[in-house]
């Protein structure tokens, strides 16, 4: 029972392009979202994060889209790097007592120079 | 380093072994997960600690597997019996706090190869 999806295992898009990573939820008590990052032979690195009161945060190139009514959340890299191709994961937690992250598959970006 | 910090950060080990997995986490960081990744697989959540005591060990898949951390620092995951299934990236963090509002700070893993 897969609470968190990321249904395309992979991307590519050119550098200098916006890159597009999708994500999508089933539990309804979840209320907080993040992306992390991860490289080969490291540890998944944070990379942003949106509350359930918000559709949208920024943080330079990127930025997190929300939209509770389809459970769905995505991040947007404009413009794409080299130096941005990496697994990307989703995940997110109810904020209640106990909560932990849960999270998706990953998507790989390759971003070609 | 000021990270956390895993070990072995590789390990081969035969069917039937018993494997202890180590993390350190960041100073002063009161919570601590273990999740692992299968090939092909996301993050697989396994058990946190709020100081010393697990209020969450749902994740872990069978009674083989256990974890332990004392004095609020230092955690041990420890897989009896291991089978090749067990095979994977077993990964550490650590927060301030367990709501997960904050982010969470991973380790590099320790890589388990079961033969």
């Amino acid at each position: 029972d897969q609470q968190v999806k990321q249904n395309s295992p992979s991307l590519s898009v050119q550098e200098g392009r916006i890159s597009i990573l999708n994500c999508d939820y089933t539990n309804s008590m979840f209320d907080y979202f993040l992306w992390y990052k991860k490289y080969p032979a490291e540890g998944p690195t944070f990379l942003i994060s949106i509350s359930s009161i918000k559709d949208k945060n920024e943080d330079g190139r990127f930025t997190v889209f929300l939209n509770k009514s389809a459970k769905h959340l995505s991040l947007h890299i404009v413009p794409s790097q080299p130096g941005d191709s990496a697994v990307y994961f989703c995940a997110a937690a109810s904020t209640g007592a106990n909560s932990k992250l849960t999270f998706g598959k990953g998507i790989t970006l390759s971003v070609r120079p | 380093g000021a990270g956390v910090s895993q070990s072995p950060s590789n390990k081969v080990t035969e069917k039937g072994k018993d494997v202890e997995l180590r993390c350190d986490p960041i100073s002063g960081h009161t919570a601590l997960y273990w999740y692992r990744q299968s090939l092909g697989q996301g993050l697989e959540f396994l058990i946190y600690f709020q100081g010393n005591s697990a209020p969450d060990k749902s994740g872990l898949p069978s009674d083989r597997f256990s974890a332990e951390r004392t004095g609020g620092s230092v955690s041990t995951l420890t897989i009896q019996r291991t089978q090749q299934e067990d095979s994977a990236v077993y990964l550490c963090a650590s927060s301030f706090s367990y709501l997960n509002t904050g982010e969470l700070f991973f380790g590099e893993g320790s890589r388990l190869t079961v033969l």
